[in-house]
């Protein structure tokens, strides 16, 4: 079965840029999205097939995905950005998630 | 825009079965080429995705699930549900539905609030 792998956690002081990676074997040949998932609360999809922000993320996420990692960009992080992100894959007609990387903002 | 809300038993017991019920509005199950999902995540954990039923009423399992799982639609109330037989603590969990943000079905747009399923004698 695919495999997705992502750093446990990342910090990232306010205003800076936080990337988060997300590994697997020919990612860039499919398309990958990010959630965001704070405590308590159901994932929120912040970026889809790739690079696209579905309406009402900020401008500050961005999305890129060639080889093998995909990457999600958070420039000028705010507090509000701190809590744990999800990679996912289409991978033969499955959704495969990553184990999540946890950002918090110092 | 579409919404989904979970409903179910909280708590089941082990070996038992667990039955979930996703209710849609503001969209249709049975039209629009639309990959209707569930999702688990336990406690403290990742996200695993478990099974999709398309609006035509083909599905799609996790291998690590498919032999103890059945989705389903409900096109006359407009639900779709899941069933995981012989249940273990492994699988408490919050359970959530989930719809493609839209007819490409690469990714998972709309989500339920979700709903913890304890296994538990």
């Amino acid at each position: 079965s695919y495999e997705l792998t992502q750093p446990p956690s990342v910090s990232v002081s306010p205003g800076q840029t936080a990337s988060i990676t997300c590994s697997g074997d020919k990612l860039g040949d499919k398309y990958t999205c990010w959630y965001q998932q704070k405590p308590g609360q159901s994932p929120v999809l912040v970026i889809y097939q790739d690079t696209k922000r579905p309406s009402g993320i900020p401008e500050r996420f961005s999305g890129s995905n060639s080889g093998n990692t995909a990457t999600l960009t958070i420039s000028g992080t705010q507090a509000i950005d701190e809590a744990d992100y999800y990679c996912q894959a289409w991978d033969s007609s499955t959704y495969v998630f990553g184990p999540g990387t946890k950002v918090t903002v110092l | 825009q579409v919404q989904l809300r979970e409903s179910g038993p909280g708590l089941v017991k082990p070996s038992e079965t667990l039955s979930l019920t996703c209710t849609v509005s503001g969209g249709s199950v049975s039209t629009g080429d639309y990959y209707w999902s569930w999702i688990r995540q336990p406690p403290g954990k990742g996200l695993e995705w478990i099974a999709y039923v398309f609006y035509t009423g083909s599905t799609n399992y996790n291998p690590s699930l498919k032999s103890r799982v059945t989705i389903s639609l409900d096109k006359s109330k407009n639900q779709f549900s899941l069933i995981l037989n012989s249940v273990t603590t492994a699988d408490t969990a919050v359970y959530y539905c989930a719809r493609a943000l839209d007819v490409t079905g690469y990714d998972l747009g709309y989500w339920g609030q979700g709903t913890l399923v304890t296994v538990s004698s």
